[in-house]
């Protein structure tokens, strides 16, 4: 069974960093690439970031571009989301997905909350 | 590109016949096009991928349809659990993006 379960959240001042993390188990990790997607309390979807499976190719939404990087470790089955210079409008849900032939997302993380308050 | 969804909420009844709307700011390849469901409280689901397959276990009353610029996710009979938002979802390059959603609610 695929499980990606997502850790690291939590409530921070803005402009401080936080790190997130997500456990990757039921399937060949390497094999896949790997993203984020964020929810912010009440709206919609949003992309933040993606990796490769060999961590050449990272991608970055324009709003999180310069602030947050997006690692891998394929040895502990695990990807990461180093956030820095957090803003409160990164508040919200964060998602570990995995990709699927590149197009979309088969698989879905519980989420770990990102709370960016004074 | 930007996707837009209409309408922004439909109300129906259950039983009735959902026809929800996707539109891309330009053409886009239907491979890339997805959908997916989201339940109150919920993770997102994948319902469809490549604008037109059902992923696993998704059943027969979601179907997925359209090319260019307009694509259309229909739920032909709405079930208790069927009410919820629809996002649909573009990749290109090196990308990806988000309609706004669709809330279908129980008129």
């Amino acid at each position: 069974e695929v499980q990606l379960v997502e850790s690291g959240g939590g409530l921070v001042q803005p402009g401080r960093s936080l790190r997130l993390s997500c456990a990757a188990s039921g399937f060949t990790f390497d094999n896949y690439a790997m993203n984020w997607v964020r929810q912010a309390p009440g709206k919609g979807l949003e992309w933040v970031s993606g990796i490769s499976w060999n961590s050449i190719s990272r991608e970055y939404a324009d709003s999180v571009q310069g602030r947050f990087t997006i690692s891998r470790d394929n040895a502990k089955n695990s990807v990461y989301l180093q956030m820095n210079s957090l803003r409160e409008e990164d508040t919200a849900l964060y998602y570990c997905v995995r990709v699927f032939g590149g197009t979309h997302f088969d698989y879905w993380g519980q989420g770990t909350l990102v709370t960016v308050s004074s | 590109i930007v996707l837009t969804q209409s309408p922004d909420t439909l109300s129906l009844s259950p039983g009735e016949r959902a026809t929800l709307s996707c539109r891309a700011s330009q053409s886009i390849d239907s491979f890339y096009l997805a959908w997916y469901q989201q339940t109150p409280g919920q993770t997102p689901r994948l319902l469809i991928s490549g604008a037109s397959s059902r992923a696993t276990g998704i059943p027969d009353r979601f179907s997925g349809s359209g090319s260019g610029t307009d694509f259309t996710l229909t739920i032909s009979r709405l079930e208790p659990e069927d009410f919820a938002v629809y996002y649909c979802q573009h990749y290109g390059m090196a990308r990806f993006t988000f309609g706004p959603g669709t809330k279908v609610e129980i008129k």
